[in-house]
């Protein structure tokens, strides 16, 4: 099941830069994607979301980017900080069927100071 | 900040006993959610619950799995006869009727020996 794909298992960035993660979906039904970040021995933890009639939000730290025709979406962190280093899952679902969640493999972040 | 609560928080068991994970979701929330993460793999859904039943379930919840909401607080995800390759986190989630966003517990690590 490769519906939703983070192509890269890590990223390194530098305290105070900016963090880019990407995600990408096959399933054009899906059409709300949300982030999550997760700590070592700890549930995901619910970052931002994103509705399909939307290409961006916003909240703080954290922008999502979606762009349906590439079926693609991002999540930046800006700036980034020590404390954002975590493994961080972008999440897919389908109105059609409530909120299951599809996820992807997961992108595991270090911010280093 | 309401949380979602599971317990135990690691338990080891023989193949072939039966083992019941508890989760208290978060309380005004109606929409409730299991999902595993085999270490090294995704997250994956197992089953959604809604108005005591269950709403949608993957091809992984066979037979073997079942859920149960006993009374007002807790939500089980019991399973008969533990195979080795149901070694994984089990993380309970909740949902609020008016948003997308689940809710994620700590998690319950599962070993089967």
């Amino acid at each position: 099941d490769q519906q939703v794909k983070q192509n890269s298992p890590s990223l390194s960035v530098q305290e105070g830069r900016i963090s880019i993660l990407n995600c990408d979906y096959t399933n054009s039904m899906f059409d709300y994607f949300l982030w999550y970040k997760k700590y070592p021995a700890e549930g995901p933890t619910f970052l931002i979301s994103i509705s399909s009639i939307k290409d961006k939000n916003e909240d703080g730290r954290f922008t999502v980017f979606l762009n349906k025709s590439a079926k693609h979406l991002s999540l930046h962190i800006v700036p980034s900080q020590p404390g954002d280093s975590a493994v961080y899952f972008c999440a897919a679902s389908e109105a059609t069927s409530g909120s299951r969640l599809t996820f992807g493999e997961g992108t595991q972040l270090t911010v280093n100071p | 900040e309401p949380e979602v609560t599971q317990t135990p928080s690691h338990q080891v068991t023989q193949m072939g006993q039966e083992v019941i994970l508890r989760c208290v979701p978060i309380s005004n929330h109606l929409y409730f959610y299991w999902y595993r993460q085999i270490l090294g793999q995704k997250v994956e859904f197992l089953v959604s619950f809604y108005n005591n039943e269950i709403s949608e379930k993957s091809e992984i919840f066979d037979d073997q799995f079942s859920v149960e909401r006993p009374d007002g607080s807790n939500f089980t995800l019991k399973i008969r006869s533990t195979k080795l390759e149901d070694s994984a986190m089990y993380f309970c989630a909740s949902r609020a009727a008016d948003t997308g966003e689940l809710f994620f517990g700590e998690g319950s690590r599962l070993t089967v020996l």
